[in-house]
């Protein structure tokens, strides 16, 4: 059972334009989330955080949101750069639980068009 | 500042053969991670520590065992190597700040392929 969600395996976005990722999870729980970006041959490094007690947090070029009625997060990179072209990954925590464990969606490859 | 290294970086086993991935991390972390990677279907986790002498099973712990001796170590065993096993291993620390933990610093991975 796959409790984060990603349903676009791939998205391709013009330069300078905004990219959207969106991530869905299934358990209601979940309190904390994180994105990563992955390069190939590469570890995923880490982009932007939420906690469930925010509906928004910005990051320079990068925005997540969480809507934790409709159990969805998306992140938003605005403007878009060729750079930005790799897998992006949404992770889900009970921060609470005291095990922090984090789970992982399957993720989507953005490709940014020059 | 080294981080989360990982070695080997590439590794082709037989069936049946068993190795250790290792994993250091000189960040001082007190939790540890190894997560898989099969394409298509994202990070899965499968074994993580909460600090040294403490691992605890993830998702996908079936074929391996882990060890934490040290705050820096977390070696990762597969016995008896078989063809499910073949993907890009993970390795990642962090540290609970607040109570929460707030991000995963990743190795660069071990591509681990099992003919």
């Amino acid at each position: 059972d796959q409790q984060v969600k990603q349903n676009s395996p791939s998205l391709s976005v013009q330069e300078g334009r905004i990219s959207i990722l969106n991530c869905d999870y299934t358990n209601s729980m979940f309190d904390y989330f994180l994105w990563y970006k992955k390069y190939p041959a590469e570890g995923p490094t880490f982009l932007i955080s939420i906690s469930s007690i925010k509906d928004k947090n910005e990051d320079g070029r990068f925005t997540v949101f969480l809507n934790k009625s409709a159990k969805h997060l998306s992140l938003h990179i605005v403007p878009s750069q060729p750079g930005d072209s790799a897998v992006y990954f949404c992770a889900a925590s009970v921060a609470g639980s005291g095990t922090y464990k984090y789970i992982f969606g399957t993720g989507t490859r953005l490709k940014v068009l020059a | 500042n080294a981080g989360v290294t990982q070695t080997p970086k590439f590794r082709i086993l037989k069936i049946g053969q068993s190795m250790t991935l290792q994993c250091t991390q000189d960040m001082n972390h007190n939790y540890m991670y190894w997560y898989r990677q099969d394409p298509g279907m994202g990070l899965k986790l499968i074994y993580y520590s909460v600090g040294a002498g403490i691992t605890d099973k993830g998702e996908v712990p079936n074929g391996y065992n882990v060890s934490r001796s040290t705050t820096e170590d977390f070696p990762l065993r597969l016995e008896l190597a078989a063809p499910s096993q073949t993907s890009v291993y993970f390795c990642a620390s962090s540290v609970n700040s607040g109570g929460i933990v707030e991000k995963l610093f990743f190795g660069s991975g071990t591509q681990l392929s099992v003919l």
